[in-house]
């Protein structure tokens, strides 16, 4: 079984900090997702990544397969990315099932 | 954009009861998904679907969980007879392709169980 920890779990940033989020994984996998979940509960998919790296806006998120390793990182933040950060991985032999970590709460203050 | 879309956005129950929940996934995508977020815990994989039949499912959907597709858009999880560790909320999900896709998640239905 596959174990995904992400540090850290809690993050409080001042608007406009650069901020990252790591996930850890143990077992080889054939993607990862990164979500953001809102405090109403609904969750939106930010990236799926399998290798390198992918920008989008201010966010960009990167995974390094040899390491089970990957970073989100939120360029000059703002009060609005405040949310729920969550990765989720896909296991090599488990077909589309998603194993998810715990999730980083990210507040940024103004 | 098209969005996933679940309904109720809560449902109250009594334990013993069934309940069901709804999804109208993507239209074009071929794979369901349903999760669980029991409250201040992870998001847990139930069961994925596809082709009218479940593709994988995890230990936790066990005989009190269903899973159906009656029509061309609805998809629905059933729990024939719900216990208070049923409480949580639920994810409905779809995607286009199997592997190494996006998979899109609808807002949730909260489900309280008495």
């Amino acid at each position: 079984k596959n174990e995904v920890e992400q540090s850290p779990q809690n993050l409080t940033a001042q608007e406009g900090e650069f901020i990252t989020i790591n996930c850890s994984y143990s077992v080889g996998i054939s993607a990862l997702h990164w979500l953001q979940q809102h405090p109403g509960g609904g969750i939106v998919s930010l990236f799926m990544l399998s290798s390198g790296k992918k920008k989008h806006g201010r966010l960009i998120a990167t995974i390094n397969i040899q390491e089970k390793h990957s970073s989100l990182h939120i360029t000059a933040s703002h009060p609005r990315d405040s949310a729920v950060y969550i990765c989720a991985v896909m296991n090599n032999n488990a077909g589309n099932m998603l194993t998810f970590g715990g999730g980083t709460r990210l507040m940024v203050k103004p | 954009e098209p969005e996933v879309t679940q309904t109720p956005s809560h449902q109250v129950t009594q334990m013993g009861q069934e309940v069901i929940l709804r999804c109208v996934p993507i239209s074009n995508h071929l794979y369901f998904y349903w999760y669980r977020q029991i409250l201040g815990q992870k998001v847990e994989f139930l069961v994925s679907f596809y082709n009218n039949e479940i593709s994988e499912k995890s230990e936790i959907f066990d005989d009190q969980f269903s899973v159906e597709r009656p029509d061309g858009s609805n998809f629905t999880l059933k729990i024939r007879s719900t216990k208070l560790e049923d409480s949580a909320m639920y994810f409905c999900a779809s995607s286009d392709t199997r592997v190494q896709e996006t998979q899109y998640f609808g807002p949730g239905t909260r489900l309280l169980v008495l």
